[in-house]
């Protein structure tokens, strides 16, 4: 089947403008993760999500980024305010939670290249 | 609070020689250790993972890892690389095996394989 899917792959805004990035994660997923990469580093954690409940969001950088998933399968990170330092690849990622024991294997989606000028 | 780090920001290595990605970590739990690759424009593609078990994992593509707890490291090896290879490798840990179990990366190695 398909895999992780996301929208737009790039986006240059102006700053101050508000963006929203799309992830369509694999179908029956329940868990989606946001990462965010700056250039050069390794993913960092932003949020966490099980089906529509917002179970982590300790990551999420200002009060001007804000992720939801009302339906629990697609998911968009919406960053308001765009500032310079916000530029990096938006990452999604989503596992299959069986619920026992293991841990999930998460699946990354392509990425969204923001740059803000 | 887990942390990881990768040795080498950059290891030149050529065609069909053996390679070592270094990893170490820290933490005050148990851990679960992850490498993915990172191909240019692209999304992370798991290679390997430790849960337990066996301390010597086999990923895709010829890549296997062996997690040494003693010295808190999970170091990714390879004995023969291919011009293919050449990509951006992270080591990962995550501390959960719940739901929400978050990864931690460290910064990157970029193999590159000259001919």
């Amino acid at each position: 089947g398909a895999g992780v899917s996301q929208s737009p792959r790039y986006k240059v805004a102006k700053r101050g403008q508000d963006v929203a990035l799309r992830c369509d994660p694999i179908s029956g997923h329940v868990s989606l993760f946001w990462y965010q990469q700056a250039l050069g580093q390794g993913p960092e954690f932003l949020t966490y999500f099980q089906n529509e409940a917002q179970l982590d969001k300790s990551g999420l950088p200002s009060d001007r980024f804000f992720a939801e998933r009302p339906e629990g399968s697609v998911s968009t990170l919406k960053i308001q305010r765009t500032q310079q330092e916000d530029s990096a690849v938006y990452l999604c990622a989503s596992s299959f939670w069986t619920g026992g024991s293991g841990v999930e294997t998460q699946y990354f989606g392509p990425g969204t290249r923001l740059l803000v000028l | 609070a887990q942390s990881v780090t990768q040795l080498d920001s950059q290891v030149p290595v050529f065609e069909e020689a053996p390679v070592e990605l270094r990893c170490n970590y820290s933490s005050s739990v148990s851990v679960y250790l992850f490498w993915y690759v990172q191909y240019p424009n692209q999304g992370l593609q798991l290679l390997l993972k430790y849960l337990s078990g066996s301390t010597l994992v086999k990923g895709i593509n010829g890549f296997e890892a062996e997690f040494n707890k003693s010295q808190t490291s999970f170091h990714l090896r390879k004995p023969s690389v291919h011009i293919s290879d050449t990509a951006e490798y992270f080591c990962a840990v995550s501390e959960s095996e719940t739901s929400g179990s978050r990864l931690t990366f460290g910064e990157g190695t970029q193999l590159t394989v000259n001919p």
